[in-house]
């Protein structure tokens, strides 16, 4: 069974630039959620789609907005990119029989210039 | 405030010592208990989870939760090389039929030396 895949692998963008990520879950799993991970606040949730609705979202600007379509891939975009937003971008996705397990991606890394 | 802390380390153990490692949590209504382990450039990797009514073992892991402390630790028998990794505490908060959000600690860094 094909795990979590995430593109890109690597992204570098400049400031003001806007950028969008792709995630496929693992076959089967509904739930896609999003964390943002650097070094100095590690794994910060962004937000938890499921069935195309967004049912949970963390505390992260405006700027930062997903989506889900109906094959449960989903994408996240951050518009207006600042260097703050330079990090990894992990997607997970979760349920089935797995329901209490969340399995990540390889993730994407964001350098913003 | 929901907030999950962990010693950062790091932690280093001889080969073939236990490894213990540490997590508080300050939200009573905590249901779900995981440790995730992250490798170097790598994603990271679920190896325990418990829920709020009891311990849990699996072969040499085990994850043990104090309520009344409102600590989570994960035992690491018989340390090999290969167990060299952050770990991660994460928490869930709450119910529902999905998972989603979870609270990560900032985790903490073991080294397990020949």
């Amino acid at each position: 069974k094909a795990g979590v895949t995430q593109t890109p692998r690597y992204l570098i963008k400049t400031r003001g630039q806007q950028v969008t990520l792709s995630c496929s879950p693992i076959s089967g799993h509904r739930s896609v959620s999003w964390y943002q991970q650097t070094p100095g606040q590690g794994l910060q949730f962004l937000f938890e789609y499921f069935s195309e609705t967004q049912r949970n979202k963390g505390n992260f600007p405006g700027r930062f907005s997903g989506r889900q379509f109906s094959n449960s891939r989903s994408e996240m975009n951050v518009s207006t990119l600042e260097l703050g937003d330079s990090a990894l971008y992990l997607c997970a996705s979760s349920g089935g029989r797995t329901n209490e397990k969340l399995f990540f991606g390889s993730g994407t890394q964001l350098s913003v210039l | 405030q929901k907030e999950v802390e962990q010693n950062s380390g790091p932690l280093s153990v001889p080969e073939g010592a236990i490894a213990s490692l540490n997590c508080t949590y300050s939200d009573r209504g905590s249901q779900s208990f995981f440790w995730y382990r992250q490798y170097s450039g790598k994603s990271p990797e679920l190896i325990m989870f418990i829920y709020s009514n009891g311990d849990k073992e699996d072969g040499r892991f085990t994850a043990q939760l104090n309520k009344a402390s409102q600590y989570v630790s994960l035992l690491i028998r018989d340390s090999q090389p290969s167990d060299s990794a952050t770990y991660l505490c994460a928490v869930k908060y709450g119910g529902g039929s999905t998972l989603g959000r979870l609270y990560f600690g900032r985790g903490t860094q073991l080294t397990v030396w020949p």
